[in-house]
């Protein structure tokens, strides 16, 4: 009966890999976002998609493309991968905008 | 544990204390707020809403106090257990053309002790 899910939890990869975090959401939900939390437990909003359609998108390097197959889930693929991206990326999901977003477990990313 | 090395704002409590924990905010445009929960190795648990037309909303052991007069919102927590030490964070939605976009603030730690 998960809600938020995420694959894989933890990810370790060496800088310049490409890499993917796949999302889905068994909510029903319109709208999906990615968030990013740095070491210092700051938490970001990245991306955000509703109904398939991109409506936020932060100051993200274009390294990152968020990619929406269907409205229960979202992907987040990272090419040349920087020691810089290493942090936990959650995933969340809400009803519509401006309502509760419901997150995921979230994926520790680990670039050495 | 994950705590060490944070520089967040702490609280500790003694179990079945009545907690705060504080938040200001920076955008008066702001319509729409929420608490989360964040406990060690997961992910943000929504725990209380609240929006602008409102000063107050209680929920099962918690309560949101809003005063946007100084961008001020409060999580008040009765009768705290061991199982709410967790990261608390706030967070705003602006609304408008950044609408669901939610904005959090820094986190308090809460460390309840048995």
């Amino acid at each position: 009966d998960t809600a938020v899910s995420q694959t894989p939890k933890y990810l370790v990869t060496q800088m310049g890999n490409d890499k993917s975090i796949k999302c889905e959401q068994n909510l029903g939900h319109d709208t999906m976002y990615w968030y990013k939390q740095d070491s210092k437990k700051f938490l970001k909003i990245m991306f955000s998609y509703n109904n398939k359609e991109l409506i936020i998108n932060e100051t993200v390097p274009n390294r990152f493309s968020p990619k929406s197959p269907d409205k229960a889930h979202l992907n987040l693929h990272i090419n040349s991968l920087e020691l810089g991206d290493s942090a936990v990326y959650f995933c969340a999901s809400s009803p519509g905008r401006g309502t509760e977003q419901y997150f995921g477990p979230g994926t520790r990313l680990t670039v050495t | 544990g994950e705590s060490v090395g944070l520089h967040l704002p702490t609280l500790s409590v003694q179990e079945g204390d009545n907690s705060i924990i504080n938040c200001a905010y920076s955008n008066s445009a702001s319509d729409y707020f929420i608490w989360y929960k964040q406990e060690s190795g997961k992910g943000p648990q929504f725990i209380i809403d609240i929006r602008s037309n409102m000063d107050k909303r209680q929920g099962q052991r918690v309560t949101v106090l809003l005063n946007k007069t100084v961008k001020h919102l409060s999580l008040q927590i009765a009768a705290t257990q061991p199982g709410d030490s967790a990261v608390y964070f706030c967070a705003e939605n602006a609304g408008g053309t950044s609408y669901g976009k939610l904005t959090f603030g820094q986190g308090t730690i809460l460390t309840v002790h048995p």
